[in-house]
């Protein structure tokens, strides 16, 4: 069983570039979240989603974009990179929301230079 | 504004001997606890939780305290395996938060010494 399954698993990427952080999972989860994770920080919320055509912002939407047009499929827009999204990104998925417990996929480290 | 603290970066620990890990936290809404454990390349996994209506809970080696008065809670790993070695993340929500979103802490890697 894959579980959730994120692409790529490192990117460098250029000032002012952008890409998509691919996110995929295959247990039927209604609810799907996008991670970010700082060096000595603990992780924050981008954007999640509670069912296919329903999005919205985490604590730190800013620089992102999401869709969510399968029940499967979450990916990850960054528009303009910055140093600052310099991070390693999480995605997550759980059946329900609430306090149900989160399944992750194993990361992506993008470092923008 | 960290609202949940994990305020030991690391930990190291005898094999065979408690691990405890702690957690701080200061809003008091937080109703809703949780521990996630994380090796390297990989991303976290659940290990247990914790409702506020409860001061215990146990799984088979690991145990959380809550102690709302102080608002602290703690993870209890007994006996220590190599296999613990990993980074633990604290996590808190509140039910009153429609969104159930999940705070984070910092994490504290644990090293459990053969």
């Amino acid at each position: 069983n894959a579980g959730v399954t994120q692409t790529p698993k490192f990117r460098i990427l250029k000032i002012g570039q952008s890409m998509t952080l691919q996110c995929t999972q295959d247990m039927n989860h209604n609810y799907m979240y996008w991670y970010r994770q700082d060096p000595g920080m603990g992780l924050k919320l981008i954007y999640y989603s509670v069912g296919a055509g329903i999005t919205d912002k985490g604590e730190v939407p800013n620089g992102y974009n999401v869709s969510r047009s399968t029940t499967e499929d979450f990916p990850l827009r960054l528009e303009l990179a910055a140093p600052s999204q310099t991070s390693v990104y999480f995605c997550a998925s759980s059946y329900r929301g609430g306090f149900e417990k989160l399944f992750f996929g194993s990361g992506t480290q993008l470092s923008v230079l | 504004d960290q609202q949940v603290k994990q305020n030991s970066p690391s930990l190291s620990v005898q094999e065979g001997r408690i691990s405890i890990l702690n957690c701080d936290y200061t809003n008091s809404m937080f109703d809703y606890f949780l521990w996630y454990k994380k090796y390297p390349a990989e991303g976290p996994t659940f290990l247990i939780s914790i409702s506020s209506i409860k001061d215990k809970n146990e799984d088979g080696r690991f145990t959380v305290f809550l102690n709302k008065s102080a608002k602290h809670l703690s993870l209890h790993i007994v006996p220590s395996q190599p296999g613990d070695s990993a980074v633990y993340f604290c996590a808190a929500s509140a039910s009153v938060d429609s969104n159930y979103q999940l705070i984070w802490g910092a994490g504290t890697k644990l090293i459990i010494k053969p």
